[in-house]
């Protein structure tokens, strides 16, 4: 079973909608849960950060972790074709630790 | 707003040539990393920093590559003799690691071709 798992899309949403993405994950250590934006051949952007279950919110974008579940999403609303991006889940033990990165969804927000 | 620099942008070199691969992390940070993503794959880490040496490496990490803090602000990664295989986005990262602070800021990465 790998560590992290992300469905790698592509998901396809016309402007306005809700956006659900979801990572799982294996290592019940895990305590530490970000959410990167990838554009093409650029670098991870964060978005959001989490320590351990709960939600967050940011503007558009909520952050949940369920550990009971081993199970977390982002959630953006109102979808713009700016979001358009491939988003990466991440997560470690310690907040010090290396990230383990899910494969990452491709998001397509049309017009 | 401060943020993680890296250069070159991309990098071409020759099987078994040495590169080194030049990050700036922000200012005030402690930890500094070195990711790699190989195209259409994910994230991997590379290794970790601190108080310079080497905190934890992954089995990607071996004898060919290395790492150096050789003055207050650059970090670089050194592989000796690339291989084809080493074809990848790398990725410097480096957190403030104070309290709750563990947020890891990436730079924009060095594309490395070896051809």
């Amino acid at each position: 079973q790998k560590e992290v798992e992300q469905d790698p899309g592509p998901l396809s949403v016309p402007e306005g909608a809700i956006v659900s993405l979801n990572c799982t994950y294996s290592n019940s250590a895990f305590q530490y849960f970000m959410w990167y934006r990838q554009y093409s051949r650029k670098g991870p952007e964060l978005l959001m950060y989490t320590y351990s279950s709960g939600n967050k919110e940011d503007g558009r974008f909520t952050a949940q972790v369920d550990k009971s579940s081993k199970y977390i999403s982002l959630f953006i609303r109102d979808s713009q074709p700016s979001d358009s991006a491939t988003y990466l889940c991440a997560m470690s033990a310690r907040g010090i630790d290396k990230l383990i990165f899910g494969t990452g969804t491709r998001l397509q927000v049309f017009p | 707003e401060p943020e993680v620099t890296q250069t070159p942008s991309h990098q071409v070199t020759q099987m078994g040539q040495e590169v080194i691969l030049r990050c700036v992390p922000i200012s005030n940070h402690l930890y500094f990393y070195w990711y790699r993503q190989i195209l259409g794959q994910k994230v991997e880490f590379l290794v970790s920093f601190y108080n310079n040496e080497i905190s934890e490496k992954s089995e990607i990490f071996d004898d060919q590559f290395s790492v150096e803090r050789p003055d207050g602000s650059n970090f670089t990664l050194k592989i000796r003799s690339t291989k084809l295989e080493d074809s990848a986005m790398y990725f410097c990262a480096s957190t403030p690691s104070l309290g709750a602070q563990i947020e890891q800021y990436f730079g924009p990465g060095t594309r490395l071709t070896v051809t």
